[in-house]
């Protein structure tokens, strides 16, 4: 079993369209980052959390240190917002564990 | 500032040959990390320096495998022996700070995309 599980998989979604990616992890961390890879592309660091919230634009990502779950929402989707979007955790500042990733794509 | 770099950006290997990775990170960069991405997944921990030391090798998959950052700054990851297993997405991130520091982004290359065949 994953450290590091997201959810869901794949997911579809119309322009305009209220997103959300969940992730859940097993033991307690030091941060729990957000990233974006385009296809063919590097790996973009959307944000680092270790409790709370933060927002960025259209993107907005929470944390329930209790729970163990982190949640990735975006607002008024876009199709350029289509991509992948990895969970990773550090357990002390070092490297990071990923989830498998969530397939975004956003038609128009 | 330029980002972090990696070359070549696509390698084409036969079965047995030895392969040499190049990651150019973010300079003044303490931190180096190496990740293997195959397909389909999410990245996986290889390898990590802190300056010129390499602090944590427990991700590497086997001793075919070898990092080095002698200066400090750029790294290459080799492989020995290469096998089809090893096709992967080989990235690299560095990061301003010392491991353990509580604010740690990481900065990622493009990766390398490794084909054996």
């Amino acid at each position: 079993k994953n450290e590091v599980e997201q959810s869901p998989q794949n997911l579809t979604a119309q322009e305009g369209e209220f997103i959300t990616i969940n992730c859940s992890y097993s033991v307690g961390i030091s941060a729990l980052h957000w990233l974006q890879q385009h296809p063919g592309g590097g790996i973009v660091s959307l944000f680092m959390l270790s409790s709370g919230k933060k927002k960025h634009g259209r993107l907005i990502a929470t944390i329930n240190i209790q729970e163990k779950h982190s949640s990735l929402h975006i607002t008024a989707s876009h199709p350029r917002d289509s991509a992948v979007y990895i969970c990773a955790v550090s357990y002390d500042g070092n490297k990071l564990v990923f989830g498998a990733g969530t397939i975004l794509r956003v038609k128009s | 500032g330029a980002g972090v770099s990696q070359s070549p950006r696509y390698k084409v290997a036969k079965r047995g040959q030895d392969v040499a990775l190049r990651c150019d990170p973010i300079s003044g960069h303490v931190s180096l990390f190496w990740y293997q991405q195959a397909l389909g997944q999410g990245p996986e921990f290889l390898t990590y320096f802190q300056n010129e030391a390499q602090l944590d090798k427990s991700g590497l998959p086997s001793d075919r495998f070898f990092a080095e950052r002698p200066e400090g700054s750029v790294s290459t990851l080799k492989i020995q022996r290469t096998q089809q297993e090893d096709s992967a997405v080989y990235l690299c991130a560095s990061s301003p700070f010392l491991a353990g520091a509580s604010t740690d982004t990481q900065y990622f290359g493009p990766g390398t995309r490794l084909t054996v065949l």
